[in-house]
């Protein structure tokens, strides 16, 4: 109930691609789902997060796709870049400042 | 302004000794977390800190495991006796819970971590 499961576990894409990362949830009480990227050596840190109330949400070259009744949600880079290389992690909260529990990560690479 | 901080950076012991790790939050941020990264893996969640209320535990991996909070403050992560597959990196994360529809509410602000060794 409290996990979170994403997938692929890592991704190659050429400069320019798309690349995309899903994730599922199981709790119906999760409400607030954001996505942090994570550079080596560094902490994770927010990238972009949705509500529920909406389907999508973008924000620069990143877009969030939300489907409540599959209960999942995925990230779109669009016309990535050698620095999006990274670990991209989802996360759910029951509310958004409650527990934050994060995916398993992606780690992603984009060739130039 | 002063990002989380966390100390020390690194961490080597010998398997059997106990270790503290230090982490001091965003001044004015009333939740804190702790999550364990083992190399080429996720953010495991070990322990939430909300104000005055008693702390989530239930990510705690053994009774070895212990954290403490003074008030709004500094927290430590303290493991006892420590273990080889202890190693791994150690996440401090504080965020804004004011409510009110703050946008910056939820949001985690991370520490570069404490990465421990045990030989």
């Amino acid at each position: 109930q409290q996990q979170v499961k994403q997938s692929p576990q890592s991704l190659i894409v050429q400069k320019g691609g798309i690349p995309i990362i899903n994730c599922a949830y199981e709790n119906t009480a999760f409400d607030y789902f954001p996505w942090y990227q994570q550079f080596p050596g560094k902490g994770p840190a927010l990238l972009i997060a949705i509500r529920p109330d909406v389907s999508e949400k973008k924000e620069g070259r990143f877009t969030i796709s939300f489907n409540k009744s599959a209960k999942q949600f995925s990230l779109h880079i669009m016309d990535s870049q050698p620095g999006d290389s990274a670990t991209y992690f989802c996360a759910a909260s029951k509310g958004q400042g409650g527990k934050l529990i994060f995916g398993q990560g992606t780690e992603l690479s984009v060739k130039p | 302004g002063a990002g989380v901080s966390q100390s020390p950076s690194n961490k080597v012991t010998e398997k059997g000794k106990d270790v503290e790790l230090r982490c001091d939050p965003i001044s004015g941020h009333t939740a804190l977390y702790w999550y364990r990264q083992r190399l080429g893996q996720g953010l495991e969640f070990l322990i939430y800190f909300q104000g005055n209320s008693a702390p989530d535990k239930s990510g705690l991996p053994s009774d070895r495991f212990s954290a403490e909070r003074t008030g709004e403050s500094v927290s430590t992560l303290t493991i006892q006796r420590t273990q080889q597959e202890d190693s791994a990196v150690y996440l401090c994360a504080s965020s804004l819970t004011s409510g009110g529809g703050n946008a910056n509410t939820g949001e985690l602000f991370f520490g570069e971590g404490s990465r421990l060794t045990v030989l």
